[in-house]
């Protein structure tokens, strides 16, 4: 059974940049039959989805955060990262990463971390 | 960018009722739909993929149809275990989610 945790830092102050960690824990981030992704969810509000890496390397990001996002894979600590820049009040939500499964030509995220707020604030 | 509409946002419904959420897609999609659940504080939970195709584990009360551009989730008696709030998400282009569906005890 497939784990995620995500962690980081609770607090990050305006103009600075996020940075997040996804653990994988019962599985491989480098197997072909997954990838990996970054939502996220304001207080109050519903899902924004971030952005997905694949065991390639390869990323895929949500056109509205692509100029301050990055996504990276380490596969020697099967841990997948987040970074965005330049942050506002705006960012302040729980940021979630997910495993994104494919069935087919088909796919969905069936597997997910707990989440972890992040609050953007001086 | 493809823009996902659920309806209604919000519903009141009785235990044993059959629920319908609707999302709309802004264009074809074909099936390549998924459906959550989602619970105050805990992670979204994947309920019905490529449309119609129920996650192991789920119960058969929950069910999934459609493809192009109109979709429901349908549960066929409400169980108390089932007040959540309920989201779309598209997966042909950009995999967004539609705005959400809460589902709350009448």
């Amino acid at each position: 059974q497939v784990q995620l945790q995500e962690s980081g830092p609770g607090l990050v102050k305006p103009s600075e940049t996020l940075s997040l960690t996804c653990t994988v824990s019962g599985g491989s981030i480098s197997s072909s039959s997954y990838y990996w992704g970054w939502i996220r969810q304001p207080p109050g509000k519903g899902l924004e989805w971030i952005g997905n890496i694949y065991y390639s390397g390869s990323t895929y990001y949500n056109p509205s955060l692509k100029s301050r996002v990055s996504i990276s894979l380490d596969t020697s600590k099967n841990q997948f990262s987040l970074k965005l820049n330049s942050v506002t009040a705006a960012d302040t939500a729980v940021y979630y990463c997910a495993r994104g499964r494919y069935s087919g030509s088909y796919t969905c995220f069936d597997s997910w971390g707990q989440g972890t707020l992040v609050t953007v604030s001086s | 960018d493809i823009q996902l509409t659920q309806s209604p946002s919000f519903l009141s419904a009785s235990v044993g009722d059959r629920v319908t959420i609707t999302c709309r897609a802004s264009q074809g999609i074909s099936s390549y739909l998924a459906w959550y659940q989602q619970k105050p504080g805990k992670a979204p939970k994947v309920l019905i993929y490529a449309a119609s195709t129920l996650q192991s584990g789920v119960p058969s009360r929950f069910s999934g149809s459609g493809s192009g551009t109109e979709f429901t989730l349908t549960i066929s008696s409400l169980q108390p275990e089932d007040f959540a709030t309920y989201y779309c998400q598209q997966l042909n282009t950009y995999p967004h989610f539609g705005g959400g569906t809460k589902v709350e005890i009448k």
